[in-house]
């Protein structure tokens, strides 16, 4: 089983669409949560941090639930320029942390 | 205030060559990682380091591939006798502490092609 699991997609949606991406974890020692953007031959850039209160940036919205040990993002009214590569990535804890990244959800929005 | 510095961003080796990837961390952040994202795979952690100090290197091949942050300088991902399979994106990253509730910064990678 990955340590961080995510749909690949692509999720083709339109502008203005609102649009969820799921992850999953294994590690129940995971420490600290993150959305990472990549777009096509980039670098990763961090979105933005989760936290178990659920967190909010603009039209992101970001919920963990440490007990399904799920993690969530959501899009509202998806414009063009958010059409990239949305990375899980979890801080898998331990004496020498690391970053662990899911494959990635790849999103299209669309005219 | 500048980011995390990768070069070259795009290395070219015949087979059996060296490459070495070089990786000089945000400003004050003494943490650097090196990872590696295969064509259409994800990122996937190859070693942690701070100066001097190789800290976790659990995600090395255990052969041809070694990694250094020195005192002075950059950190240098180093790989011996190159093979088509090394053919990816390097990134590193680089924090100002473990990483525990902090987020990483990376660099723009470096694409090594193997011919």
């Amino acid at each position: 089983r990955k340590e961080v699991e995510q749909d690949p997609g692509p999720f083709n949606v339109p502008e203005g669409a609102t649009v969820a991406f799921n992850c999953t974890y294994s590690n129940s020692a995971s420490q600290s949560f993150f959305w990472y953007r990549q777009d096509c031959r980039k670098e990763p850039k961090l979105l933005m941090s989760v936290y178990s209160s659920g967190n909010e940036d603009g039209r992101f919205t970001a919920q963990l639930n440490r007990a399904s040990q799920y993690i969530s993002l959501l899009i509202r009214d998806s414009k063009l320029s958010d059409s990239a590569t949305y990375l899980c990535v979890v801080n898998s804890g331990g004496t020498a942390s690391k970053l662990t990244f899911g494959t990635g959800t790849r999103l299209q929005v669309t005219l | 205030n500048a980011g995390v510095m990768q070069n070259p961003r795009h290395l070219v080796r015949r087979r059996g060559q060296e490459a070495r990837l070089r990786c000089s961390p945000m400003k004050g952040h003494s943490h650097v990682y090196w990872y590696r994202q295969l064509p259409e795979e994800g990122l996937k952690f190859m070693v942690y380091l701070q100066k001097e100090n190789i800290i976790d290197e659990s995600g090395m091949p255990k052969e041809r591939f070694s990694a250094e942050f020195p005192k002075e300088g950059p950190s240098i991902l180093r790989i011996q006798q190159v093979v088509r399979g090394d053919s990816a994106a390097y990134f590193c990253a680089s924090s100002p502490s473990r990483q525990g509730g902090l987020e990483a910064f990376f660099g723009q990678g470096t694409r090594l092609t193997v011919v």
